[in-house]
C-alpha cells in the first residue's frame, strides 16, 4: 500500500530537549516536504527536498532542520524546541513540485 | 499579502444544495493547482487537480482562471459526508502554498 508514515503521532516535550520526527514514503517520490498547521493560518511549508541531499527552506524554517540522506526518508529535527513550535506537523511526498502530494497522518507536538 | 486566500466560511448548506468556493492566488507564475479536503485536523487528501480547461469528477467541478488568478470548486447535490474543510493549494517555484481553508457544513 502506498503511504507516507510519520512518527511519533503524538509528542509532549519540554523546552530545549532535542527531538526528531521521522517521515518515510514507499512511493519512490523525489519531492518531500514538511508543513506545520496552526489555527487560522493553514498549512505552511517548513522545508522541502527535491531529491537526495537536496533540501531548501520553505516559508517558516526557523528552529527546524532536515536531512535527506535516502530517497524514502526525510526527518524533521528540532534542536532546541520552544513553545511556539507547538503545532500539528505533516510530512508529504510527491513525484515532483508539480504533482499531487500524499500526506502522512500528522504529528501533534506540544512543547511545554 | 498571503500567497493563497480563501473565504474561511463556514458555509452552512442543506443536503442537496449546490455550493461554490473560490480561492485567489498572488503569483501569476504559479504552475499547478489543487483542491484538497481535510477532516477534523486529519491529513489533507486530494480532492482534485485543477486545469485551465476545467475538470469534473462526479459532483465536483473545478475551474482555473489564470487571467484573474482564481480557482473555483463547485459541489453539486451536497451530501452530509461532504462536510469538511476544503483547502486550495498552489505550486510556485518548487514550493506549495495552502489557503487557510473553507469550512463546509452540510445539514440534513
Amino acid at each position: 500500500e502506498a503511504q507516507v508514515t510519520q512518527n511519533p503521532r503524538y509528542l509532549i516535550t519540554v523546552t530545549g530537549k532535542k527531538l526528531t520526527v521521522t517521515c518515510s514514503q514507499n512511493m519512490n517520490h523525489e519531492y518531500m516536504s514538511w508543513y506545520r498547521q496552526d489555527p487560522g493560518l493553514g498549512l505552511r511549508q517548513i522545508y522541502y527536498s527535491m531529491n537526495v541531499e537536496v533540501t531548501d527552506k520553505g516559508d517558516v524554517p526557523e528552529g527546524y532542520k532536515v536531512s535527506r540522506k535516502e530517497k524514502r526518508n526525510f526527518p524533521l529535527i528540532l534542536e532546541s524546541p520552544s513553545p511556539n513550535q507547538t503545532s500539528l506537523y505533516f510530512c508529504a511526498s510527491s513525484k515532483s513540485s508539480l504533482n499531487i502530494q500524499y500526506f502522512g497522518a500528522g504529528t501533534r507536538l506540544s512543547v511545554l | 499579502r498571503k500567497e493563497v486566500e480563501q473565504d474561511p466560511g463556514p458555509f452552512n448548506v442543506p443536503e442537496g444544495a449546490t455550493v461554490a468556493f473560490n480561492c485567489t492566488y498572488s503569483n501569476s507564475a504559479s504552475q499547478s493547482f489543487f483542491w484538497y479536503r481535510q477532516d477534523c485536523r486529519k491529513e489533507p487528501k486530494l480532492l482534485m487537480s485543477v486545469y485551465s480547461s476545467g475538470n469534473e469528477d462526479g459532483r465536483f467541478t473545478a475551474q482555473l482562471n489564470r487571467a484573474s488568478q482564481y480557482i473555483s470548486l463547485l459541489i453539486r447535490d451536497s451530501k452530509l459526508s461532504d462536510s469538511a474543510t476544503y483547502l486550495c493549494v498552489v505550486s510556485s517555484f518548487n514550493k506549495f502554498y495552502f489557503g487557510s481553508g473553507t469550512k463546509l457544513n452540510v445539514k440534513p
